[in-house]
């Protein structure tokens, strides 16, 4: 059973850059369709950021593209994400989450414990 | 984007009742609706995918249907672990979208 764990630093100060990681364990990435990050700020509902394939393919919300970088280690045992130019309005908890090549319609069905990341001064 | 709205956003309602939540998409998304149940602190989990079919390990008590714009969750008889949060999500169309959420409360 596949299972994803996210981590990175939990403050970060506002115009940085927001760097996560998900690490994949049980599996390689290459056993699952893809991956995504997905976020959920206070108080608030979900919102899909991003996928990355394994063959490193990605594709981003188009609110969020211009200042997002999603991707894939060679090992294809982590994927990363970074967010550059942050503001506190990007206060959130950080999920990634998975489809697996089982599951129809871009539904996921595997998700790490979230992070909690939050831009302040 | 398509837009996804659930009502009630929130619900007050007792062991045994039966309960009906409903997501509604601002354009037609065929049977791409998924359903995912997320309590306080922990991630979401899915607990329905493709309208209607129950993820593996998701209690026989919960039931989706619909097509199109229109979609329901039906939990039979309410348990005591079933208070959480219910959230739809759309995946007719990149970017994937997620309803508001209905907070299912004692």
């Amino acid at each position: 059973q596949v299972q994803l764990q996210e981590s990175g630093p939990r403050l970060v100060k506002p115009s940085e850059t927001l760097s996560l990681t998900c690490g994949v364990s049980g599996s390689s990435i290459s056993s699952l369709y893809y991956c995504v990050w997905i976020r959920q700020s206070p108080g608030k509902g979900l919102e899909w950021i991003g996928s990355v394939y394994p063959s490193g393919d990605t594709y981003y919300n188009p609110s969020l593209e211009s200042r997002l970088t999603i991707s894939v280690d060679t090992s294809k045992t982590q994927l990363s994400l970074k967010m550059t130019s942050v503001t506190p309005a990007d206060t959130a908890v950080y999920f990634c989450a998975s489809r697996s090549v089982t599951m129809p319609h871009d539904s996921f069905d595997v998700w790490g414990q979230g992070t909690m990341v939050t831009v302040s001064p | 984007d398509i837009q996804m709205t659930q009502s009630p956003s929130s619900l007050s309602a007792s062991v045994g009742d039966r309960v009906t939540i409903t997501c509604r998409a601002s354009q037609t998304i065929s049977n791409y609706l998924h359903w995912y149940q997320q309590k306080p602190g922990r991630a979401p989990k899915l607990l329905i995918h493709s309208a209607s079919n129950l993820h593996g390990g998701a209690p026989s008590r919960f039931s989706g249907s619909g097509s199109g714009t229109d979609f329901t969750l039906t939990i039979s008889s309410l348990q005591p672990e079933d208070f959480a949060t219910y959230s739809c999500q759309q995946s007719y169309s990149t970017p994937f979208t997620f309803g508001p959420g209905t907070k299912v409360e004692i």
